[in-house]
């Protein structure tokens, strides 16, 4: 069992819609979630970070973190067609991160 | 965040020839850098950190003497592809972490992307 899951995708949605991105982990000591978004051919860009549960929003963007099952989400409102990408997820371990696989976005106008 | 440059964004080199990345932190001192490698439609892959001053730290797998590190300052660490091989043809990134405490968020270059032919 990888310790990071995310679902590759494809996932398609019309412009302003709103996204759910999610990703599942199994080591109960991650206490630190980022979210990154990478555009094609490009470096990833940090996007958010949380610590612990909870939420938290940044604009469009809203991160959840529930440690009780594990699970993390970043929410994507009034979704636009510049924020087709893929979107990965990541947690803080001993001395790296870990990263999910990445879920390929793509807004259709 | 962190402002990070690579160099060069595209190279092409024949089988068996070195291939030499540049990986800069332009605005802060990094004494820690990452380097990861992603083929297409996967996921990031740390091969090794890079640790200034000293010898660079390799995952499992990686062979660290066909990817060479040097941190040989605070802004700069280069990988060398050594005989490099189709199957090494990808993207390369680097990363730096302004704080290895708390969040130990990275900050990406913009990746290099290597074709061996």
């Amino acid at each position: 069992q990888k310790e990071v899951e995310q679902d590759p995708g494809p996932l398609s949605v019309p412009e302003g819609a709103i996204v759910s991105l999610n990703c599942t982990y199994s080591n109960s000591a991650f206490q630190y979630f980022m979210w990154y978004r990478q555009y094609s051919r490009k470096g990833p860009e940090l996007l958010m970070y949380t610590y612990s549960s909870g939420n938290k929003e940044d604009g469009r963007f809203t991160a959840q973190v529930d440690k009780s099952s594990k699970y993390i989400s970043l929410f994507i409102r009034d979704s636009q067609p510049s924020d087709s990408a893929t979107y990965l997820c990541a947690m803080r371990g001993a001395d790296k991160l870990i990263f999910g696989t990445g879920t390929r976005l793509q807004v259709f106008p | 965040g962190a402002v990070v440059s690579q160099h060069p964004s595209w190279v092409i080199c024949k089988s068996g020839t070195s291939v030499k990345i540049e990986c800069r932190s332009l605005d802060f001192q990094a004494t820690t850098m990452f380097w990861y490698r992603q083929f297409p439609k996967q996921s990031l892959m740390l091969m090794a950190t890079s640790n200034e001053g000293s010898k660079a730290t390799y995952e499992q797998g990686v062979e660290k003497d066909k990817f060479l590190i040097n941190h040989a300052s605070l802004t700069l660490s280069t990988l060398t592809v050594t005989s490099a091989h189709p199957e090494d043809s990808s993207f390369y990134i680097c990363s730096v972490a302004p704080s290895t405490s708390g969040v130990y968020e990275q900050y990406f270059g913009p990746g290099t992307r290597l074709t061996v032919t």
